[in-house]
């Protein structure tokens, strides 16, 4: 089974509008750690956003936004106001407790293009 | 000032032959790893490196090895290449092994097998 399911394969938005990205997850642990990731054409892979099981509120840096519904295990990523250069491909990935290390499991990405 | 860095960022060789990929990050960081990204761009994790000890080896063929001289850093050796294992490599590091640590990737290196 997928740990990390993104049913986006691509996804258009106009200029200034703000849009979702849809992430589901699955674990069977209490404790365990979401991303979101960014990778341009140039293809170097951005670190956007975090959130952690426990955190009690969605985080949010700058235009990105995290809406984390715990019991749907969902953790969508929400892009306001989207520039053109927002256009790229968006992982999301988790990272759950496990001995020694705990590495990222990726979904499939979502690639997302602005319209100007 | 760069914090992952890799070299070279691309390789182009011949089906057999054996290549190295380098990796060095400059942030300090305890804990460094291989992914793999296919032509379909999913990412998987090769292996990491937690002061220089093997941590994870996930089904990697045994012609993949890494090998971390110290801390910063982590290089990908690949024996014996075959067409299958081309695809882009991404090194990165985190500061430690917590789930709230992210990962800081390096350029990528893509490697073309002909």
């Amino acid at each position: 089974a997928q740990k990390i399911t993104q049913t986006q394969p691509g996804m258009f938005v106009q200029e200034k509008e703000a849009v979702t990205l849809d992430c589901t997850y699955d674990t069977s642990d209490p404790s365990y750690g979401l991303f979101w990731y960014k990778q341009p054409s140039s293809g170097e892979m951005i670190f956007l956003i975090y959130q952690g099981s426990y955190d009690q509120q969605n985080a949010t840096e700058g235009r990105y936004s995290l809406n984390f519904q715990k019991a749907r295990k969902s953790a969508n990523l929400v892009i306001s106001a989207s520039q053109l250069g927002d256009s790229a491909m968006y992982f999301c990935a988790m990272r759950e407790p496990r001995s020694g290390n705990t590495p990222l499991v990726f979904g499939k990405g979502t690639r997302l293009s602005v319209i100007a | 000032d760069t914090a992952v860095s890799q070299t070279p960022k691309y390789l182009v060789t011949q089906m057999g032959n054996d290549k190295s990929i380098k990796c060095e990050q400059n942030l300090g960081h305890d804990t460094m790893y291989w992914y793999k990204q296919d032509s379909k761009k999913f990412l998987k994790i090769m292996f990491s490196y937690n002061n220089k000890e093997l941590i994870i080896n996930e089904t990697v063929p045994n012609r993949f090895s890494p090998k971390s001289p110290d801390k910063a850093h982590l290089n990908l050796h690949i024996n014996s290449l075959e067409l299958g294992d081309s695809a882009v490599y991404f090194c990165a590091s985190s500061q430690g092994e917590g789930l709230y640590y992210e990962q800081y990737f390096g350029p990528g290196t893509r490697l073309t097998v002909t």
